[in-house]
């Protein structure tokens, strides 16, 4: 079946834009994730969802930060004012419930800012 | 103490080589624990998934989990080439704030 997907798969823009980043999870997965992945490093957690209940957004950097998730479905994160210590690649990952854990990781979105 | 902690790497072994990669946690109430591959430019990908303690095999690889240790290994038989990746340990904690954890990675080259 098809998997995560997301998009666009590659953002540049220039600091001080705002971007939004798309995550479309495995169909019937409840949970959705987003994590960032900086150039060699490990991944950072950003933000949960698990149904209808108020997510997890512990790891958001900042308040630039924000994620809504849609319908119990589709998930946007979007980066306001962008700064140049944004540029990562952003990872969605969805699992069938938030009990157990097995995530499934969409391709990414490789954000660059100039 | 890191929640997750992987050998930094790199690791390097010759082809049909046993690749061990390592992996301790530090929450005791860990429930779940995960391997995931992550070849260059890709997103990572879930090879192995443990529960319980003791080993658990899937084709070349074996899982082998110790909770007391708290200590989460990955082995990979007859390594080949395009086994070279970065190997992810993750560790889940369920309940309210479930989370996954991901330790940094290693990097595994298996040599022709």
């Amino acid at each position: 079946g098809a998997g995560v997907s997301q998009s666009p798969s590659n953002k540049v823009t220039e600091k001080g834009k705002d971007v939004e980043l798309r995550c479309d999870p495995i169909s019937g997965h409840t949970a959705l994730y987003w994590y960032r992945q900086s150039l060699g490093q490990g991944l950072e957690f950003l933000i949960y969802f698990q149904g209808n209940s108020a997510p997890d957004k512990s790891g958001l950097p900042s308040d630039r930060f924000s994620a809504e998730r849609t319908g119990g479905s589709v998930s946007t994160l979007t980066i306001q004012r962008t700064q140049q210590e944004d540029s990562a690649v952003y990872l969605c990952a969805s699992s069938l419930t938030s009990v157990g854990g097995e995530q499934y990781f969409g391709p990414g979105t490789r954000l660059t800012v100039t | 103490q890191k929640e997750v902690e992987q050998n930094s790497g790199p690791l390097s072994v010759p082809e049909g080589a046993i690749a061990s990669l390592n992996c301790t946690y530090s929450d005791r109430g860990s429930q779940s624990f995960f391997w995931y591959r992550q070849y260059s430019g890709k997103s990572p990908e879930l090879i192995m998934s443990i529960y319980s303690n003791g080993d658990k095999e899937d084709g070349r690889f074996t899982a082998q989990l110790n909770k007391a240790s708290q200590y989460v290994s990955l082995l990979i038989r007859d390594s080949q080439p395009s086994d070279s990746a970065t190997y992810l340990c993750a560790v889940f904690r369920g309940g309210a704030n479930s989370k996954l954890t991901f330790g940094k990675g290693i990097t595994l080259s298996v040599r022709p």
